[in-house]
């Protein structure tokens, strides 16, 4: 069993529409939590990171964490073709070491 | 002023070479990685060096060799090329390997092994 098991996608959404990208995980060590967007031929960019549960807002983005579910979520409102991508969600021990999920990759349709 | 660069960012090459990428970060951080990313999307981390030591290193075969001249830089050199090598790298840095610190990413190396 992976570690960290993400929504596979791909998804596929009108302009304007509420995204919500989901991740589970296993490990109990993981403390920090993040979500990368990845857009074609390109690297990872970090979007969100979090420590604890709750959530965390930055603009269309919000990032949720349920440490006792292990269960985190990117949800983005009015959704643009820009925001067309793989994201992707990640973890992070105190030892320093991330765990990546597999990614969803988005499209939103003009 | 790309803040980490990966050079080359296509390497096509046969099997049974062996081959060098370079990394460079600009962002004066001390801690720098190499992941492998499959033809999956899967992104797997391979090293992490923070200030030119080896702090992580996860299940890769010898034929994988990492080397931090100094802070700022981190090349992987992999011999005898296989197949199975063929996916993109990535080069990644952050300001240290403290709790949480966000990691900042290269575009990637693609490597095809023919």
């Amino acid at each position: 069993q992976k570690e960290v098991e993400q929504d596979p996608g791909p998804l596929s959404v009108p302009e304007g529409a509420i995204v919500s990208l989901n991740c589970t995980y296993s490990n109990s060590a993981f403390q920090y939590f993040m979500w990368y967007r990845q857009y074609s031929r390109k690297g990872p960019e970090l979007l969100m990171y979090t420590y604890s549960s709750g959530n965390k807002e930055d603009g269309r983005f919000t990032a949720q964490v349920d440490k006792s579910s292990k269960y985190i979520s990117l949800f983005i409102r009015d959704s643009q073709p820009s925001d067309s991508a793989t994201y992707l969600c990640a973890m992070r021990t105190n030892a320093g070491k991330s765990t990546f999920g597999d990614g969803t990759t988005l499209t939103v349709k003009p | 002023d790309t803040a980490v660069s990966q050079t080359p960012k296509y390497l096509v090459t046969q099997m049974g070479n062996d081959k060098s990428i370079k990394c460079e970060q600009n962002l004066g951080h001390d801690t720098m990685y190499w992941y492998k990313q499959d033809s999956k999307k899967f992104l797997k981390i391979m090293f992490s060096y923070n200030n030119k030591e080896l702090i992580i290193n996860e299940t890769v075969p010898n034929r994988f060799s990492p080397k931090s001249p100094d802070k700022a830089h981190l090349n992987l050199h992999i011999n005898s090329l296989e197949l199975g090598d063929s996916a993109v790298y990535f080069c990644a840095s952050s300001q240290d390997s403290g709790w949480g610190r966000p990691q900042h990413f290269g575009d990637g190396t693609r490597l095809s092994i023919l």
